[in-house]
């Protein structure tokens, strides 16, 4: 149980062109999910949290406008990067908690690696 | 903020050795998780620790959640080569956040 799948797993875009993200809990509902993005050979850094059908809450130094953040469902959450720039390839991982799981323990996505030209 | 000090940050051990990794934080965090990373892929949970003082073994990983509450050492027994990854630290704390420790980078040699 606790799995949570992220699409697409790769993507390669031009400059100036937006970025959907989507990450799924396929066998939890997902009260809260966490978006955090990775560097090379760094720890994870968390960008936003956000919970069902309310407005994500984003850490200090993110921008809100840049990494538009959906919790539409209980099942999905999309990351947007808009106008993307070669300094937002990154790897981005989404992980969820969830009413059923014990003590809102988080599970992870496999990640989306984004290659911006 | 919440600190997590991670060490060491990389380790090189021959294959059938024990390794030890462990978090310090600042402050108290009310669960304690060790995740594991392989290369271009998520995290994955490990251990979850929920009781200051708390030992849980899964496998050949044994944790133990500090008395303190600011601290949490994983040990992997008898270590084979598929062991190899960044092991993650984390500690959250009252309001589902989350951090992260910088990850402990263990090559295992055949």
């Amino acid at each position: 149980g606790a799995v949570v799948s992220q699409h697409p797993s790769r993507v390669i875009c031009k400059s100036g062109t937006s970025v959907k993200i989507e990450c799924r809990s396929l066998d939890f509902q997902a009260t809260t999910m966490f978006w955090y993005r990775q560097f090379p050979k760094k720890s994870l850094m968390l960008m936003a949290t956000s919970n069902e059908g309310s407005k994500a809450t984003y850490e200090q130094g993110v921008e809100k406008d840049k990494f538009l953040i959906n919790h539409a469902s209980l099942t999905l959450s999309t990351l947007t990067v808009t106008s993307a720039h070669p300094e937002d390839s990154s790897f981005y991982i989404c992980s969820a908690s969830g009413r059923s799981l014990q003590s809102d323990t988080q599970y992870f996505g496999p990640g989306t690696r984004l290659t911006v030209l | 903020g919440q600190q997590l000090n991670q060490s060491p940050q990389s380790m090189f051990i021959q294959e059938g050795e024990d390794v030890s990794m462990n978090c310090t934080s600042s402050s108290i965090f009310n669960t304690w998780l060790w995740y594991k990373q392989d290369p271009g892929e998520g995290p994955v949970l490990l251990i979850a620790l929920y009781k200051a003082g708390e030992l849980t073994s899964n496998g050949r990983l044994t944790a133990q959640f500090g008395i303190t509450r600011k601290d949490s050492f994983l040990n992997i027994s008898a270590s084979i080569p598929s062991d190899v990854g960044i092991y993650f630290c984390a500690g959250q704390g009252w309001i589902d956040d989350m951090r992260f420790g910088a990850g402990t980078r263990l090559t295992v040699k055949p």
